[in-house]
């Protein structure tokens, strides 16, 4: 059964104070790996996706990484409106309907204090 | 319009109403999806329809029924819910996957519904 870990479950920054966002997961073989940005009372906004170990991926302050068992989700001197939760994905080499199947984590809630 | 969007936005019924959610979708894709989300519980996908054909269906409770007449146009019709189905239910499309290659799920706003 394909899961997804993410930690810390919640994480309060000072605006400017770098951190990073893990996301552990288990599939059998892994075809891509998603981090999405979800505000409240909203539906997700896709912002990354890897698809295999040593990848990398930028944009503005968030920098997304993957090695074979996690990934990382790095922010640069966050911003208050970097507030949010971050959900990281999985899409495991399954045939069939299962190629459609996204396994989600729980989330990192991220809230930058000015 | 633009994107994927949904309506309603926000749906308070009974446990013997009837209704429906809309989800249009102006990207192109030839797939969509139904997702439950749940406070302190990760995504559950529901339903998938590729191509207007239904391929996933979650063990999905027969008191959620979808219907995707085009592939622009997704439904999910409710009947006879249970407190425990208040969630926000979301919609999202894509491309269908295509071999080896797979394509990112875009997300609607999603509807928050309440059952009484």
């Amino acid at each position: 059964e394909d899961q997804v870990t993410q930690s810390p479950e919640a994480l309060r920054l000072q605006e400017g104070e770098s951190s990073s966002l893990n996301c552990s997961y288990t599939v059998s073989g892994l075809r891509g790996l998603f981090w999405y940005r979800q505000d409240p009372g909203k539906g997700p906004e896709f912002l990354f996706t890897l698809y295999s170990a040593g990848e990398e991926k930028e944009k503005e302050r968030l920098k997304a990484t993957l090695t074979k068992k996690e990934s990382f989700l790095h922010i640069t001197a966050p911003k208050p409106e970097d507030s949010a939760t971050y959900l990281c994905a999985v899409q495991a080499a399954h045939s069939g309907a299962g190629s459609y199947q996204l396994t989600f984590g729980k989330g990192t809630k991220l809230s930058v204090i000015p | 319009e633009t994107g994927v969007t949904q309506t309603p936005r926000h749906l308070v019924m009974g446990m013997t109403n009837k209704k429906s959610l809309k989800c249009e979708q102006h990207l192109g894709h030839n797939a969509m999806y139904w997702y439950k989300q749940s406070a302190k519980k990760p995504l559950e996908l529901m339903f998938v329809y590729s191509l207007e054909e239904r391929v996933e269906n979650n063990s999905v409770p027969s008191r959620f029924s979808p219907e995707c007449p085009n592939s622009s146009h997704l439904f999910l019709h409710l009947h006879t819910l249970q407190p425990e189905d208040s969630a926000l239910y979301l919609c999202a499309s894509s491309q269908g996957p295509a071999g080896v290659t797979i394509y990112e799920q875009f997300f609607g706003p999603g509807t928050r519904l309440t059952v009484l």
